[in-house]
C-alpha cells in the first residue's frame, strides 16, 4: 500500500521567512495529493491540493510543486506569518484507497 | 450551521467501559469517515460510510464498531475501552465518497480512558 514520508517533523521560521515542507511517497498510481492544515486544538482543513496532471498550484501565500517522476511533492509557504504556526498535515491517493497521510509537520513561525 | 459536528467534545472514562462518540453532518454528502489521531498528531483512517454502507474498515480492533443510521450520521461505538484507545478522534465527511475530494472534518472528540 502507499507509504507517505513527511519532513521535517518540526520547523521554526522567522516571521516573513518562508517554509518549505516536503513529501515522498511510495505508490506511483497516487495521483492527487492535498494539503491539511491543523492549528492547535482545533480540527484539520484542506488549504491546497494537487493533481498530477499539473506541475505546480498556488494559492496567495500558498504553493504546492509535484515531481511524479522522483514521488515527492511540496508545500511551499512565502511571507510567513505567525497565523501559519500550525502542524501542516501531506497526503496521497490513487482514487481507489484512501487517503495516506504523512506524519505532519509542526511550523512554528516566530514573530 | 456548523457543517460537521461530534458529541461530546471531551470524554473521560474509565478502562473497560464502552462508551459512544456521534457525528452530524449537514453538509448533504455521501460519505463519512472516522480517523484516530493519537497524541504524536498520527491522522489514521478507521472506517468510512457510503450511503450508510461500510466501504473501508482498516486494521481496527473489533471493539470499535460504526453504525450509520442515515447518511447525515455516523456514531462510533467502543466497546471495553483501553489505555491505548486514549486519543483524538475525528469524524469528516466527502461529497461523493471519492478518494480524491476534499474533508471536511469535525472538531474532535478528545477521549482519555483512565
Amino acid at each position: 500500500g502507499e507509504n507517505v514520508e513527511q519532513h521535517p517533523s518540526t520547523l521554526s521560521v522567522q516571521e516573513g521567512d518562508s517554509a518549505v515542507i516536503k513529501c515522498t511517497y511510495s505508490d506511483s498510481a497516487s495521483n492527487y495529493f492535498p494539503w491539511y492544515k491543523q492549528e492547535l486544538g482545533k480540527r484539520p482543513q484542506l488549504i491546497i491540493d494537487i493533481r498530477s496532471n499539473v506541475g505546480e498550484k498556488k494559492d496567495q501565500r500558498i504553493a504546492v510543486t509535484l515531481n511524479k517522476t522522483a514521488k515527492h511533492f511540496s508545500l511551499h509557504i512565502t511571507e510567513t506569518q505567525p497565523e501559519d504556526s500550525a502542524v501542516y498535515f501531506c497526503a496521497a491517493s490513487d482514487g481507489n484507497t484512501p487517503l495516506v497521510f504523512g506524519k505532519g509537520t509542526r511550523l512554528s513561525v516566530i514573530a | 450551521d456548523t457543517a460537521v459536528s461530534q458529541t461530546p467534545k471531551y470524554l473521560v472514562t474509565q478502562m473497560g467501559n464502552d462508551k459512544s462518540i456521534k457525528c452530524e453532518q449537514n453538509l448533504g454528502h455521501d460519505t463519512m469517515y472516522w480517523y484516530k489521531q493519537d497524541s504524536k498528531k498520527f491522522l489514521k483512517i478507521m472506517f468510512s460510510y457510503n450511503n450508510k454502507e461500510l466501504i473501508i474498515n482498516e486494521t481496527v480492533p473489533n471493539r470499535f464498531s460504526p453504525k450509520s443510521p442515515d447518511k447525515a450520521h455516523l456514531n462510533l461505538h467502543i466497546n471495553s475501552l483501553e489505555l491505548g484507545d486514549s486519543a483524538v478522534y475525528f469524524c469528516a465527511s466527502s461529497r461523493y465518497g471519492g478518494n480524491q475530494e476534499t474533508q471536511y472534518f469535525g472538531p474532535g472528540t478528545r477521549l482519555l480512558v483512565l
